[in-house]
């Protein structure tokens, strides 16, 4: 089955960029998802890139896939301490069931 | 406002005794999904339903039970058999052919 590793903790100073990053397994995988998750919260869809896709920009966040090392990373520039919180990176497949499988989620602490 | 509601926020239960998540949602998506979430693993399927009727069991379902008897509804059911029941329970929806999975704001169970 799929497999989407991230790293547990970051920490970034007010201001600068955040990049997050996640490995998935499965190249079949045709969504890849990143969600926030603020404390004692449920998730927050941010954005999404499908897989025939190599970057998307929305704001402050761009996301950029490399399919053939089926690495995902999610970057969040002049980050703020609202940016704290859980990011979850999710791989998913499409037809009909949605099959998603999440990463363990990272911790962005920003440091004002 | 369309969403996705989950009640009570907070529920502690006794030992042994059964108890029943509520989730409703009114954005008139197909699938439905239950989720578990513990401390450093992420998220894990417990059942997800693809339409009225129907549901099917996720990676750690031993211990759940679910029904969909209305498209707005999927109420999980968490019984004496589940062996470590304290957990934050996420429950999430999708429109039958679209990808994207909208969470509710979750419900935290400790049982006691």
């Amino acid at each position: 089955g799929e497999d989407v590793e991230q790293s547990l903790f970051l920490s970034v100073r007010e201001g600068d960029s955040s990049v997050i990053n996640c490995t998935y397994t499965d190249s079949s995988s045709t969504y890849l998802y990143w969600y926030k998750q603020e404390p004692g919260a449920g998730l927050q869809l941010l954005t999404y890139i499908f897989s025939n896709m190599d970057m998307k920009q929305d704001q402050r966040l761009t996301v950029l896939l490399n399919k053939k090392d089926k690495h995902l990373s999610l970057r969040i520039a002049d980050t703020q301490t609202g940016d704290s919180a859980i990011y979850f990176c999710a791989a998913g497949l499409s037809g009909g069931y949605q099959k998603v499988t999440f990463g363990i989620g990272t911790k962005l602490q920003v440091i004002p | 406002d369309g969403g996705i509601t989950q009640s009570p926020k907070y529920l502690f239960r006794k030992e042994g005794q059964n108890v029943t998540l509520s989730c409703e949602q009114n954005l008139n998506h197909d699938a439905m999904y239950w989720y578990r979430q513990d401390p450093g693993q992420g998220l894990r399927l417990i059942y997800y339903s693809q339409i009225v009727n129907d549901f099917q069991k996720g990676d750690i379902a031993e211990g759940y039970s679910v029904s969909r008897e209305k498209k707005e509804s999927f109420p999980l059911t968490v019984t004496s058999a589940q062996k470590n029941p304290t957990a934050f329970y996420l429950c999430a929806s999708s429109i039958e052919q679209d990808d994207e999975q909208f969470f509710g704001p979750g419900t935290r169970l400790t049982v006691l």
